[in-house]
């Protein structure tokens, strides 16, 4: 069974940086996993932010940026607003067409 | 604009079958997946499989394999999620989103919430 394993949770000051990061039990995240992350607030359906670990949709802010970092994928918010917080979940594919979503990341703006 | 609507919210005994539905507009139905995602309650994200709606090959995660059906009728732009049996353990939230090859998933649904109580 795939795990894909994301901090339960992180807090961060307004205005502030903080990097959310995503690990297969597989071994090294490289983007052949084509890391994706999406933003879900409470009582809303997700929403798509990074595509291929670094590419933004057209309605993505420019301060979230995705990376690999470390054998992980990575999802840096920079100047980070009140309107951020939010459960963040990164999904990885695997090859065959099978996908597998991170358990997710609580982001509270402190 | 970009669109997809599932139908209403659904309640159901235990044993019942049903389908729910994700209606895409906006786009080229045909050129996209659909994927069908569940989210139960006050918990996350788990992908469940997926359909091509230009021939209708399907995948499916092991975890969902046998236990739902993803179907699609590219006539009317629509993706269906079924059960042919439901379980107190399938009440959840659904989620249809649109897909591009291995690289993304862009567009979702607004959510389809399943409940199934005896």
């Amino acid at each position: 069974q795939t795990v894909v394993t994301q901090e339960p949770s992180l807090t961060v000051s307004p205005g502030g940086t903080v990097t959310l990061t995503c690990a297969s039990s597989t071994g090294a995240v490289t983007s052949g996993y084509y890391p994706n992350w999406f933003q879900q607030k409470p009582g809303q359906a997700p929403r798509a932010l990074i595509y291929s670990t670094s590419n933004k949709h057209s309605w993505t802010p420019a301060r979230f940026s995705g990376s690999l970092l470390g054998g992980k994928a990575a999802l840096t918010l920079s100047g980070v607003q009140p309107e951020d917080e939010a459960e963040y979940y990164c999904l990885l594919y695997y090859g065959g067409a099978l996908w597998v979503f991170g358990g997710g990341t609580k982001l509270t703006v402190l | 604009e970009v669109q997809l609507v599932q139908s209403g919210a659904e309640v159901k005994k235990p044993g019942e079958s049903l389908r729910i539905s994700c209606k895409g507009s906006g786009y080229s139905f045909t050129s996209y997946w659909i994927s069908w995602v569940r989210q139960m309650p006050g918990k996350g994200l788990e992908w469940m499989g997926r359909i091509d709606p230009s021939d209708s090959y399907t995948n499916y995660s092991p975890s969902f394999q046998g236990h739902v059906t993803i179907s699609a009728d590219k006539s009317i732009s629509t993706a269906y999620l079924q059960w042919s049996s439901l379980k107190a353990s399938d009440t959840a939230m659904y989620y249809c989103a649109r897909g591009y090859g291995e690289s993304y998933i862009d567009y979702w649904g607004q959510g389809t919430l399943v409940t199934v109580s005896s």
